[in-house]
């Protein structure tokens, strides 16, 4: 199994919505990412975990909130996103840091 | 903060010409390089790599990067491009102590003309 699986596909949310991304890898990867893509726009990188722990936030704001229940797991909880939130979400991961990136398909996300 | 630089913006190209899609980037000590490709309506693939060696680096169909460490690029190269290479084209650093911070740089979208 070589993939990373993101669900939802697609979501649409209100401003004031609780919602929650999920990633999910059988690889046996210990680093995983999240990254926000605009449209024509290359990937930004949010968070990233390193053996499930926090290691890089990129001064992402509190509305978005990353959590890795294990090492296969990763979320991305979502309060009082605002519209220009609406982007396409990627998970990512790698086997350790420095390595190659598998990404996801990702989740695209309307906020209203 | 390291920083990726792409050349161009679009890049057109008619099938079976040769391509070259510059990168630099800004960062003083060790270095992983990437090049990305994104095909319309799919995910992020990797086409090639560089951590050591050989500054020329070969990748998947048919592309190859050359690392020049004194002009901080790697620039990416194709003899013959072909309609199905059309897509965008990013390149990424990966540097630090750690090693984790990946960052793109604004990508190259390229359209080759049947």
């Amino acid at each position: 199994d070589t993939e990373v699986t993101q669900t939802p596909k697609h979501l649409v949310m209100g401003m004031t919505n609780k919602k929650s991304l999920k990633c999910e890898q059988h690889m046996g990867h210990r680093a995983m990412y999240w990254y926000k893509q605009k449209a024509k726009k290359p990937p930004e990188l949010m968070f990233v975990y390193s053996y499930e722990k926090l290691s890089i936030n990129e001064s992402v704001p509190s509305r978005f909130s990353p959590e890795c229940p294990n090492s296969s797991l990763l979320n991305l909880h979502l309060h009082a996103l605002q519209p220009e939130d609406s982007a396409l979400y990627l998970c990512a991961s790698s086997q350790v840091p420095r390595e190659k990136l598998f990404f996801g398909s990702g989740t695209q996300l309307s906020v209203l | 903060a390291q920083s990726v630089s792409q050349h161009n913006h679009h890049v057109i190209l008619s099938e079976a010409a040769s391509l070259e899609l510059g990168c630099n980037y800004s960062y003083g000590g060790t270095v992983n390089l990437f090049w990305y490709v994104q095909y319309p309506g799919q995910h992020l693939q990797l086409l090639l790599k560089y951590f050591s060696g050989d500054p020329l680096v070969k990748g998947i169909k048919g592309f190859e990067a050359e690392f020049i460490k004194s002009k901080f690029s790697f620039n990416l190269r194709k003899p013959s491009v072909q309609w199905s290479d059309t897509a965008e084209y990013f390149c990424a650093v990966n540097a630090g102590n750690y090693g984790q911070n990946f960052v793109f740089g604004p990508g190259t979208r390229l359209s080759v003309l049947p």
